[in-house]
């Protein structure tokens, strides 16, 4: 299958500070990108969807001054996290599609705010 | 809005022994139906999926699902049980066009002994 690379593979960072997490496709052009959020001994929870040169679509109970998302080209999909406090420490994955409708998971980013 | 019930969160099997990972699922039309594995610390990867037809699917490593639309039900599937084969399992159903909004179960956690 299509290679979803996410980077970094692991953050941490300062209380206040932000990250941003990087989801690429890298060999098909991600028409859509979707990011999801995992806690511990939990499901996913999608966050958003991100569409090629649109504005991203945010899940209810998602704060999008937050969770800031660009998908500026169809191999490119960022998330940031501003402002990051404890409670964000999460594990983020992101999921890439192209038209064919198949979607494929990058392998996530732990992210822990200290 | 679909919803997707996993109700083992923890199944421990001998390896070589037979494996059946529950899943129902709560949506209006036709689903589309998805499992997923996910190893420690990484992202997913789709073992098969249901939008239509025949409703004994078959995917990769061996694994096996039956949709049976009276039980609302999807469960998967193997004959023999790997000791590589423990992981966590998810179960998804999608709407609007198979993976436009996917909606995980809260996962099931596969312990293999020797």
């Amino acid at each position: 299958g299509a290679v979803v690379s996410q980077h970094p593979s692991w953050v941490i960072c300062k209380s206040g500070t932000s990250v941003k997490i990087e989801c690429r496709s890298l060999d098909f052009q991600a028409t859509t990108m979707f990011w999801y959020r995992q806690f511990p001994k939990q499901s996913l929870m999608l966050m958003a969807t991100s569409n090629e040169g649109s504005k991203a679509t945010y899940e209810q109970g998602v704060e999008k001054d937050k969770f800031l998302i660009n998908h500026a080209s169809l191999t490119l999909s960022t998330l940031t996290v501003t402002s990051a406090h404890p409670e964000d420490s999460s594990f983020y994955i992101c999921s890439a599609r192209d038209s064919t409708t198949e979607a494929f998971f990058g392998q996530g980013t732990r992210l822990t705010v200290v | 809005a679909q919803s997707v019930t996993q109700p083992d969160i923890h199944i421990t099997v001998s390896e070589g022994a037979s494996l059946e990972l529950r899943c129902n699922y709560s949506y209006g039309a036709t689903p589309y139906l998805f499992w997923y594995v996910q190893s420690p610390g990484q992202g997913l990867q789709l073992l098969l999926k249901y939008f239509s037809g025949d409703t004994l699917v078959q995917g990769i490593k061996g694994f096996e699902a039956e949709f049976k639309r009276s039980q609302s039900s999807f469960n998967l599937r193997k004959p023999s049980v790997h000791w590589s084969d423990a992981a966590e399992y998810f179960c998804a159903v999608g709407v609007s066009g198979g993976y436009q909004k996917v909606t995980f179960g809260t996962g099931t956690k596969l312990q293999v002994i020797p």
